[in-house]
């Protein structure tokens, strides 16, 4: 069965430090969309950052990039110089082709002043 | 930039009463999905529309809903009769312009309370 799995269901971060949300998935496809989403209190699903797995290069969207592990079934996420509005649940997602997405449980961002 | 648009935003419905979610997919997509989040849980997925039909749905997606596509723009999820537990949040997604990126792209949500 495809899954997705965030090990760490709170983090906390200083503001202006760096933090990273950890995901990894299952799969047998070699062809597939991975997803970062935030979701702030309004519960909108707004797109941080995506990755397609047959591109090597880490995905990067200013302040927020991605390691991405292929081998290893592995999606980090990696946000710099945190913000107070960074503050929100996480969601790693993956997506095989024309099918349904998958989400993990979510990870829940802190971001102290 | 296109995007899927969901109305409405928020819905408050009594329970065993009838509840139409409308979602307007971008232009020119051809696959559609529902999705829903319980509040503290994850999203999960409901059902994919393809050609005028369901191509998949979950177990969730019991004999009391149901989805449209009534016109070439609306694409419509229903429940028949509400209970408790369907209060969440609904995601509408499309994707795949032909020959292009199967990508989903996610609309805003519409909070359903039932009371």
């Amino acid at each position: 069965a495809q899954t997705v799995t965030q090990s760490q269901p709170e983090m906390s971060v200083q503001e202006a430090e760096t933090v990273t949300l950890s995901c990894t998935y299952d799969t047998s496809e070699s062809d597939y969309y991975l997803f970062w989403y935030k979701q702030p209190p309004s519960r909108q699903m707004i797109l941080v950052i995506r990755q397609e797995a047959y591109k090597q290069q880490n995905a990067t969207e200013n302040r927020f990039s991605v390691n991405f592990q292929k081998a290893a079934k592995s999606f980090s996420l990696k946000i710099s110089d945190s913000q107070l509005g960074d503050a929100a649940m996480y969601f790693c997602a993956y997506q095989p082709s024309y099918d349904k997405v998958i989400f993990g449980p979510g990870t829940s961002l802190s971001v102290i002043p | 930039e296109p995007e899927v648009t969901q109305t409405p935003s928020h819905q408050v419905t009594q329970m065993g009463q009838e509840v139409i979610l409308r979602c307007v997919p971008i232009s020119n997509h051809l696959y559609f999905y529902w999705y829903r989040q319980i509040l503290g849980q994850k999203v999960e997925f409901l059902v994919s529309f393809y050609n005028n039909e369901i191509s998949e749905k979950s177990e969730i997606f019991d004999d009391q809903f149901s989805v449209e596509r009534p016109d070439g723009s609306n694409f419509t999820l229903k429940i028949r009769s509400t209970k408790l537990e369907d209060s969440a949040m609904y995601f509408c997604a499309s994707s795949a312009l032909p020959q292009s990126s199967y990508e989903q792209y996610f609309g805003p949500g519409t909070r359903l309370t039932v009371t």
